[in-house]
């Protein structure tokens, strides 16, 4: 069963730093693009970041360009998300999503960790 | 950026219904638009990709069409199951993907 599975989620003040985790399994993680996309609490879906298969194309919103930084470790078949300076407008259920085929749609998703950025 | 937008952002509707959600983008977007179902507390599901082509696994009943900057999702015969939130996603920009603001179905 493919399978996303993030870790690193919780409270960190206004200005902290948070490393999120993607755990992959049942497919061939090397062999797919990953991307992060957050869902602010009753807010609609937002594009994060992407990585290629093997890192060489990464891309961000502008909205956290300079301050997130997505890798991957292909050995270990995970997937990170590195963020700095974290501002409240930050706070969101951060997912890790599967590009299938370098399409830009994304299958599957993981559940899902909550990031919530206040003082 | 591409916007995408959609109507209604919230529709009630009954079991056996036929409903019909749309999505329009702020430029051609040819057939790069993606269709997601998200129920509460859960991750996003991909329902049909390419405007039209529906992800394995995913029931007959769920349509896509369109195709430039008019999209509609439809679904024949509304199940008790299928009451939860969409979302329109475009990936003709790609890595610069946007998605629809949503639209909850809800219960009548």
């Amino acid at each position: 069963e493919v399978q996303l599975v993030e870790s690193g989620g919780g409270l960190v003040k206004p200005g902290g730093s948070l490393r999120l985790s993607c755990a992959a399994s049942g497919f061939t993680f090397s062999s797919y693009s990953m991307n992060w996309v957050r869902q602010a609490p009753g807010k609609g879906l937002e594009w994060v970041s992407s990585i290629s298969s093997s890192s060489s194309y990464i891309y961000y919103a502008d909205s956290v360009k300079g301050r997130f930084t997505i890798s991957r470790d292909n050995a270990k078949n995970s997937l990170y998300l590195q963020m700095n300076s974290l501002r409240a407008e930050d706070t969101a259920v951060y997912y890790c999503a599967r590009d299938p085929g370098n399409y830009g749609w994304f299958d599957p998703w993981g559940q899902g960790t909550l990031v919530t950025v206040s003082s | 950026d591409i916007q995408m937008t959609q109507s209604p952002s919230s529709l009630s509707a009954s079991v056996g219904d036929r409903v019909t959600i749309t999505c329009r983008a702020s430029q051609s977007i040819s057939s790069y638009l993606n269709w997601y179902q998200q129920k509460p507390g859960k991750a996003p599901k991909l329902l049909i990709y390419a405007a039209s082509s529906l992800q394995s696994g995913v029931p007959s009943r769920f349509s896509g069409s369109g195709s430039g900057t008019d999209f509609t999702l439809t679904i024949s015969s509304l199940q008790p199951e299928d009451f939860a939130t969409y979302y329109c996603q475009q990936s003709y920009s790609t890595p610069s993907i946007t998605f629809g603001q949503g639209t909850r179905l809800e219960i009548k």
